[in-house]
């Protein structure tokens, strides 16, 4: 079965500080997707990456970097120069082929952003 | 503009009443999804449906219903026989019918039981 661990329930860090965000999953598949998903305090959750598993190349989008490690099953998310716009709460999903594509959610990092 | 709008944004039940939460889309989208999310757990699948009249239940289908007669819409409704329905409820769609596609969300639904 498929599973998706966020151990940090919450952190919180100053402004311009770094942040990063720990995601492990578990899956017996060979294909599948992960994904990182930020809600913002309106409520709906806004995509920001998918990466499949073939391609373990870490992404950099402006602030936002990915490292992504098949061996340690992590896909973590780093947050450079925070801001107090980036408070919000960070989901990592997974989706395997073998179960439909069906996302599974971790239990979400809320990150508070302190000016 | 477009997107997925969720209706009402708030809404309080009596025990034992049925309930309707609205999805509507204007985006085009064949997939559209509910998902439910509880402190702490993350969001689990309600049901979803990849194409006009037909839809699958997720992984805590049980007391909820929808239906899936226009491409636009896809309507939950939260049934008396939900032990727990206090929670918040998001809709998605999604323009790849397969589930590894992008997700646009709407701002959801937060339903209390009183």
């Amino acid at each position: 079965a498929q599973k998706v661990t966020q151990a940090q329930t919450e952190i919180s860090v100053v402004e311009k500080e770094d942040v990063t965000l720990d995601c492990v999953y578990e899956t017996r598949d060979t294909t599948y997707y992960l994904f990182w998903y930020k809600q913002p305090p309106s409520g709906e959750l806004v995509f920001l990456i998918r990466r499949n598993s073939f391609d373990e190349q870490n992404e950099i989008s402006g602030r936002y970097s990915w490292n992504f490690q098949k061996s340690t099953s992590s896909f973590n998310f780093t947050i450079t120069a925070s801001q107090v716009v980036d408070s919000a709460v960070y989901f990592c999903a997974l989706s395997e082929e073998a179960a439909g594509n069906k996302l599974t959610f971790g239990g979400g990092t809320r990150v508070l952003v302190k000016p | 503009d477009g997107g997925i709008t969720q209706s009402p944004k708030y809404l309080f039940r009596k025990e034992g009443q049925n309930v309707t939460l609205s999805c509507e889309q204007n985006l085009n989208h064949d997939a559209m999804y509910w998902y439910r999310q509880d402190p702490g757990q993350g969001l689990r699948l309600i049901y979803y449906s990849q194409i006009v009249n037909d839809f699958q239940k997720g992984d805590i289908a049980e007391g909820y219903s929808v239906s899936r007669e226009k491409k636009e819409s896809f309507p939950l409704t939260v049934t008396s026989a939900q032990k727990n329905p206090t929670a918040f409820y998001l809709c998605a769609s999604s323009r790849e019918t397969g589930l590894s596609g992008e997700l646009f969300f709407g701002e959801g639904s937060r339903l209390t039981v009183l």
